[in-house]
């Protein structure tokens, strides 16, 4: 299966973007990339997802690699809210594993 | 619409009692999961079902059982309950297999 890596934590002040780095260097054609996050004592939310072109939404925007082997999940003005737990996570036929995540910090 | 709703939130088992843990969708989704959070942890995949009649292990199954009579309904069993699978349970769904998974709101589960 293929997995991912994620840095255990990053700090951002309130207002600024965030980036959060995604590696899946053994992504496989079919997968899309899918990021969720967990705000604490809650299950987890989506949050985007893509498969090749760079994907925009009202929470975030994704930018994947052109070989798709990394992604960056962009938060484009922190806010207090968005302090927790994101997930990068590939999905495609089956099951669908969790790594460890990225803890982002808000300081205001 | 529910969206996914489990049941029960909250329960508190003794060291050997058995418990269903009900995970039920209104969405008509095909695949549906079943995860365990221990605390500060991550989600560790527990079962998983991409359809009615078909389920398959994930990677911590051991204690646990599933099944997948309807399309609707993916309930959970521990047989005999142990300290170590004290956790919150959370249960997912998702459509076609590139989609978006919805979760629920999770249960927590304490085994004495």
């Amino acid at each position: 299966d293929a997995k991912t890596t994620q840095p255990n934590s990053m700090e951002s002040n309130e207002e600024e973007p965030v980036h959060l780095p995604c590696n899946h260097s053994t992504i496989s054609g079919t997968d899309y990339i899918h990021w969720y996050r967990q705000l604490p004592s809650q299950g987890p939310e989506y949050v985007i997802h893509g498969l090749t072109s760079n994907v925009n939404n009202r929470m975030a925007s994704l930018a994947i690699a052109e070989d798709r082997k990394s992604s960056t999940l962009i938060l484009h003005r922190a806010t207090l809210r968005d302090a927790a737990v994101y997930y990068c996570i590939l999905r495609g036929w089956g099951k669908l594993q969790f790594g460890a995540g990225t803890q982002v910090v808000v300081t205001p | 619409n529910a969206g996914v709703t489990q049941t029960p939130k909250f329960r508190i088992l003794k060291i050997g009692q058995s418990m269903t843990l009900q995970c039920a969708q209104d969405m008509n989704h095909n695949y549906m999961y079943w995860y365990r959070q221990d605390p500060g942890m991550g989600l560790k995949l527990i079962y998983y079902s991409v359809g009615a009649g078909i389920t398959d292990k994930g990677e911590v199954p051991n204690g646990y059982n599933v099944s997948r009579s309807t399309t609707e309904d993916f309930p959970l069993r521990l047989e005999l309950a142990a300290p170590s699978q004290t956790s919150v349970y959370f249960c997912a769904t998702g459509g076609a297999n590139t989609g978006e998974l919805f979760f629920g709101e999770g249960s927590r589960l304490t085994v004495l």
